[in-house]
């Protein structure tokens, strides 16, 4: 497409529940983030992939959040056990190589029940 | 920690005046900013950007200021719309992480 695309762009889920969050990136582009944005709050980083390795993911909150990348372009985030402080809006970004202007999806708003 | 922070947390304008929207950096090496709009319910949308070898640099309506000596970047939207209400953010690119450093960003509310 000719945006980053992320689905689903809502999601309620149950406490304890796994979620997976889905991003697909801009064709090309070799660099891929995920952002974290409660409410009224800024960008909280959570993990960079440059192609299909992700050597920083110093910002993902504990051990209950993964990600991965397959075939250097589509991302999924999986939080696993959910938990209420887990409700927030997961932004995906894309850009040509790291450190350059980054493209963004309109993100999946997570909300745990 | 960011080292990208906003001056002004909430800015109310009247319709067809001008908005500035403030930001100051800490990295004196910092190079390359952007500066991104962020609707309701949406991702956040580039603007625009400016190297650090420009001081000044104009697109559609807006024009980046960059004072490199007091570490100051802003955003002037010139005849603001009721399409401009947003949230805006300034980032840099946090090189040693490759990855971009946002501020906390600025509310602007268009007052019809």
């Amino acid at each position: 497409g000719a945006g980053v695309s992320q689905s689903p762009s809502n999601k309620v889920t149950e406490k304890g529940k796994d979620v997976e969050l889905r991003c697909d990136p801009i064709s090309g582009h070799t660099a891929l983030y995920w952002y974290r944005q409660s409410l009224g709050q800024g960008l909280e980083f959570l993990i960079y992939f440059q192609g299909n390795s992700a050597p920083d993911k110093s910002g993902l909150p504990s051990d209950r959040f993964s990600a991965e990348r397959t075939g250097g372009s589509v991302s999924t985030l999986t939080i696993q056990r959910t938990q209420q402080e887990d409700s927030a809006v997961y932004l995906c970004a894309s850009s040509v190589r790291p450190n350059t202007e980054a493209f963004f999806g309109q993100g999946t708003r997570l909300t745990v029940v | 920690g960011e080292s990208v922070g906003l001056h002004l947390p909430t800015l109310s304008v009247q319709e067809g005046d001008n908005s500035i929207i403030n930001c100051a950096y800490s990295n004196s090496a910092s190079d390359y900013f952007i500066w991104y709009k962020q609707e309701s319910g949406k991702g956040p949308q580039f603007i625009i950007d400016i190297r650090s070898n420009m001081d000044k640099r104009q697109g559609q309506r807006v024009t980046v200021l960059l004072n490199k000596t007091v570490k100051h970047l802003s955003l002037q939207i010139a005849a603001t719309q009721p399409g401009d209400s947003a949230v805006y953010f300034c980032a840099e690119p946090s090189y040693g992480n490759n990855r971009l450093a946002f501020g906390k960003g600025n509310q602007v509310v268009v007052i019809p």
